[in-house]
């Protein structure tokens, strides 16, 4: 099956600077890459999303980047905010599944 | 649109006893996913259902556990005979197709085992 690593476990940056999360995932068709931002005690929410078709997505302050080659993503966020201070989870959906992979998580915490 | 409900929130059962967990998907979702997440870790997948069918139960202990999505009402997961290392977040999502669209968690139960 699908195989994601996720790594910082954790990241500790200072309000207004970059924090950036990446992803390795090993089946080659896989082809949906959502990320999840999860406050402490609450659901997991969708951030931004990328398909295997497009390389960079940016939305405001977050970016998700894609290598297929390499087979990893990452989440970039910038101008960090006291806010932005959660778990963030990313997901593969890989060709022969129906559903997603999480990876294990980073715990961000964004010092004011 | 009141978004995915799980109910209930929080759930405390002594080992031994029967767990239910509810899921009632979006307005117009007819897929629903579990996935159980233990404290600090990632979420694993347990089973994916459509109305009464099972898809892909891989995720899912094959002893004790068990899930259904019935024609009418919500999605149950059911945990018999539960064990201290049961004792997690069950979080239900649903989406309108498979999960290459966005997928909507709810705030789901937390279960724990006395």
């Amino acid at each position: 099956g699908e195989n994601v690593e996720q790594h910082p476990s954790t990241l500790s940056v200072q309000e207004g600077d970059s924090a950036v999360i990446k992803c390795t995932y090993s089946d080659s068709a896989s082809n949906y890459f959502p990320w999840y931002k999860q406050e402490l005690g609450k659901r997991p929410q969708l951030i931004i999303d990328i398909r295997s078709n497009v390389g960079e997505k940016k939305d405001q302050r977050i970016a998700v980047t894609l290598n297929k080659t390499a087979k990893h993503f990452s989440l970039h966020i910038t101008e960090t905010q006291p806010e932005d201070s959660a778990v963030y989870f990313c997901a593969v959906l890989s060709g022969s599944a129906r559903q997603l992979t999480f990876g294990s998580g980073t715990q961000l915490t964004v010092l004011p | 649109n009141a978004g995915v409900m799980q109910n209930p929130r929080h759930l405390v059962r002594r080992r031994g006893q029967e767990a239910r967990l509810r899921c009632s998907p979006m307005k117009g979702h007819s897929h629903v996913y579990w996935y159980r997440q233990l404290p600090e870790e990632g979420l694993k997948f347990m089973v994916y259902l459509q109305k009464e069918n099972i898809i892909d139960e891989s995720g899912m202990p094959k002893e004790r556990f068990s899930a259904e999505f019935p024609k009418e009402g919500p999605s149950i997961l059911r945990i018999q005979q539960v064990v201290r290392g049961d004792s997690a977040a069950y979080f239900c999502a649903s989406s309108p197709q498979n999960m290459n669209t966005e997928a909507f968690f709810g705030q789901g139960t937390r279960l724990t085992v006395v």
